[in-house]
């Protein structure tokens, strides 16, 4: 079945270095990729989306790459804030229908 | 402020009772979902309706009954719940496209506890 794995410890890191999480996945082969911050009782919110035929992408201090060999996404933010901290969940989809599927997301806490 | 209104914001229900949540969109997307998200577990898809047809059913349990009468709402009917039913149920909009985004908006959840 499909399965998206993300680190379940959270992440703990200093403020000012760069956060990077992992999300792999298998028995899937996704059209696109999303990542997700959501805060603690509230909703997700979109943050950015990668196409199977992209290595990388980029907004502002947020850096996604999509590696569809190694089934991997990795999901950088650089210069990272205390606001940052969050939980942040991968999400894939194919244009075959509405069926998104998350991971369980991994929680980050920036120290400042 | 989110696009996309969801109410209650929070559910206490026994186990035979009956009760609804209920989802706006103020976004003029014409596909909208409901997912459960429950503690250190991923979202699960339960039902997708486009253009007021549902077009995913999860395998859902039949206590679970949603509602679609336009593109803007949707309803979750829920009875005869089960404790495990307790979760955080998000409902979610998104534009009809050429399926190749997929960008989902969210609402802020309705946390659900059944005693």
């Amino acid at each position: 079945s499909q399965k998206i794995e993300q680190n379940s410890e959270a992440l703990n890191i200093q403020e000012g270095k760069t956060a990077t999480l992992t999300c792999n996945y298998t028995n899937y082969s996704p059209a696109y990729l999303q990542w997700y911050r959501q805060d603690p009782g509230r909703g997700p919110v979109f943050l950015l989306l990668i196409r199977e035929n992209e290595k990388e992408k980029r907004k502002e201090r947020l850096k996604v790459t999509f590696d569809t060999t190694l089934k991997q996404s990795l999901f950088h933010i650089t210069a990272s804030q205390p606001a940052d901290s969050a939980t942040y969940l991968c999400a894939l989809g194919d244009t075959g229908g509405f069926k998104t599927i998350f991971g369980a997301g991994t929680r980050l806490f920036v120290k400042a | 402020e989110t696009g996309v209104t969801q109410t209650p914001r929070h559910l206490v229900m026994g186990m035979t009772n009956k009760k609804s949540l209920k989802c706006e969109q103020h976004l003029g997307h014409n596909a909208m979902y409901w997912y459960k998200q429950s503690a250190k577990k991923p979202l699960e898809l339960m039902f997708v309706y486009n253009f007021k047809e549902q077009t995913e059913n999860n395998s859902v349990p039949s206590r679970f009954s949603p509602e679609c009468p336009n593109s803007s709402h949707l309803f979750l009917h829920l009875h005869t719940l089960q404790p495990e039913d307790s979760a955080l149920y998000l409902c979610a909009s998104s534009q009809e496209r050429t399926r190749r985004t997929g960008e989902l908006f969210f609402g802020e959840g309705s946390r659900l506890t059944v005693l």
